[in-house]
């Protein structure tokens, strides 16, 4: 099994319309991350959480919503999802002895 | 603003050629680390290098870090097809708070 699993893999979702995007882990990381990919632009943070009862905006955060449900799992949910939204969605983990992050291997988010 | 920024954006060569790529940022890092994705998977660490290291090997690859000129590059030896994909670089935020930033990415082809 993959060690930062994303699901779903792909979806198509109409606007407006309320989804979820989950990650889990088992690395044991205490550090999550969501991160959007957009061609051309790289990747941007969406939010990050440090542990199970720290939640913080990253560079991108209007539009969208997490919950840290545990260690393990970092969900990402876009409570009305706008066509602008379509893009590669990544979760990653982190432990900040170690350094470097661990990546899953994304979710593509087709808004229409 | 992106901390870590690649250059070339793309780069285009034929096997066995050495393919450099670079990596400029703009404040103080305590590390540097090169990721590599392939078309449309998560990004995968390739290797990280600290602010008081001045160069690290991997196999094939070989990282220089130049912390007076606020640079890193990349160097992938006797380049093969199947290291073709995106490139990119992270810097870890300034202040402590480990949350690496992400450039816009290097896109090398290798021409078999």
């Amino acid at each position: 099994d993959a060690d930062v699993t994303q699901t779903p893999r792909n979806r198509i979702t109409k606007t407006g319309k309320r989804i979820m995007l989950e990650c889990s882990q088992t690395k044991g990381h205490d550090r999550m991350y969501w991160y959007r990919q957009d061609p051309g632009l790289g990747l941007r943070l969406i939010y990050y959480s440090f542990d199970v009862k720290d939640i913080n905006k990253g560079e991108i955060s209007d539009g969208y919503s997490v919950s840290r449900q545990a260690q393990a799992k970092f969900s990402l949910s876009l409570e009305s999802a706008i066509p602008n939204q379509t893009a590669l969605y990544f979760c990653a983990t982190s432990d900040y002895r170690e350094g470097g992050y661990t990546f899953g291997s994304g979710t593509r988010l087709t808004v229409v | 603003s992106q901390q870590g920024e690649e250059d070339p954006q793309a780069l285009s060569i034929q096997e066995g050629e050495n393919a450099t790529m670079n990596c400029s940022y703009k404040t103080s890092i305590n590390n540097l680390q090169w990721y590599r994705q392939n078309s449309g998977r998560g990004l995968v660490h390739l290797i990280l290098i600290r602010s008081n290291e001045r160069e690290k090997h991997s196999g094939r690859l070989r990282v220089t870090l130049d912390t007076s000129k606020k640079s890193s590059s990349l160097l992938i030896t006797a380049s093969r097809a199947a290291d073709t994909a995106s490139y990119f670089c992270a810097t870890d935020a300034p202040g402590g708070s480990y949350i690496p930033t992400f450039g816009r990415g290097t896109s090398l082809i290798v021409h078999p």
